[in-house]
């Protein structure tokens, strides 16, 4: 089944908004990895959080590791955050190495 | 950053034909991968790396081979490309330890299979 789920599956913004994107995983892997996509393909990580909270400019990312959630938040949203926002987790495949398993991601578009 | 370059970024092939994607990372990452992105699925892993030497089915590995002859350079390979391979495919370099296990990504190649 489904491991990573993320809600919602698109969202439109008027610029200045806040924004709350969600992430549950069915696994028991923790790490967690937040990516964004650009208009133009490339992906780009925003966030490595395993657990607890991080800041990054107007990002803030929340992973509540026992309730396998993670929420991604954009404060103050730009016509520049439109893309493509991807949760992903690690499923280990060996002691030495790790794989990550995406979710279908969330689809950001901010409009003046 | 890592860096993560890809190659060609966009391709066209015919169905039936050999297609090689390459990926080239400098950042010493033991670890690379192989996604493809398609609407409706998200990033599937197709085959990944330990090292040098090392190729590993990932999820969606069926019609695809991969070779890693050296550290840096990791390529996915189409012996018989067919039209349900034309897709997004992503190349991804990373370390792994319990620490962290950040993974750094290309810029992406599209393929169309006609």
């Amino acid at each position: 089944g489904q491991q990573v789920q993320q809600s919602p599956a698109s969202l439109v913004l008027q610029e200045g908004e806040n924004a709350e994107l969600q992430c549950n995983f069915s696994s028991t892997a923790t790490r967690l990895q937040w990516f964004y996509q650009h208009p133009g393909g490339r992906l780009v990580s925003l966030f490595y959080n395993p657990s607890g909270t991080k800041h990054t400019g107007r990002l803030t990312s929340t992973t509540v590791t026992n309730e396998r959630r993670s929420s991604l938040h954009i404060s103050s949203s730009q016509t520049t955050d439109s893309g493509t926002y991807f949760c992903a987790i690690d499923r280990w495949a060996s002691s030495s190495f790790s794989k990550l398993v995406f979710g279908q991601g969330t689809s950001l578009s901010v409009v003046p | 950053e890592a860096a993560v370059t890809q190659s060609p970024r966009n391709k066209v092939a015919v169905t039936g034909g050999k297609v090689t994607l390459s990926c080239n990372q400098t950042n010493n990452h033991n670890n690379m991968y192989w996604y493809r992105q398609d609407t409706g699925h998200g990033l599937r892993l197709i085959h990944y790396s330990y090292g040098a030497g090392s190729t590993e089915k990932g999820d969606i590995p069926d019609g695809y081979k991969a070779s890693r002859p050296s550290q840096e350079n990791f390529s996915l390979i189409l012996e018989l490309a067919t039209p349900s391979q034309t897709s997004v495919y992503f190349c991804a370099s990373g370390d792994h330890d319990r620490a962290n296990t950040e993974v750094f990504f290309g810029k992406g190649t599209r393929l169309t299979v006609v």
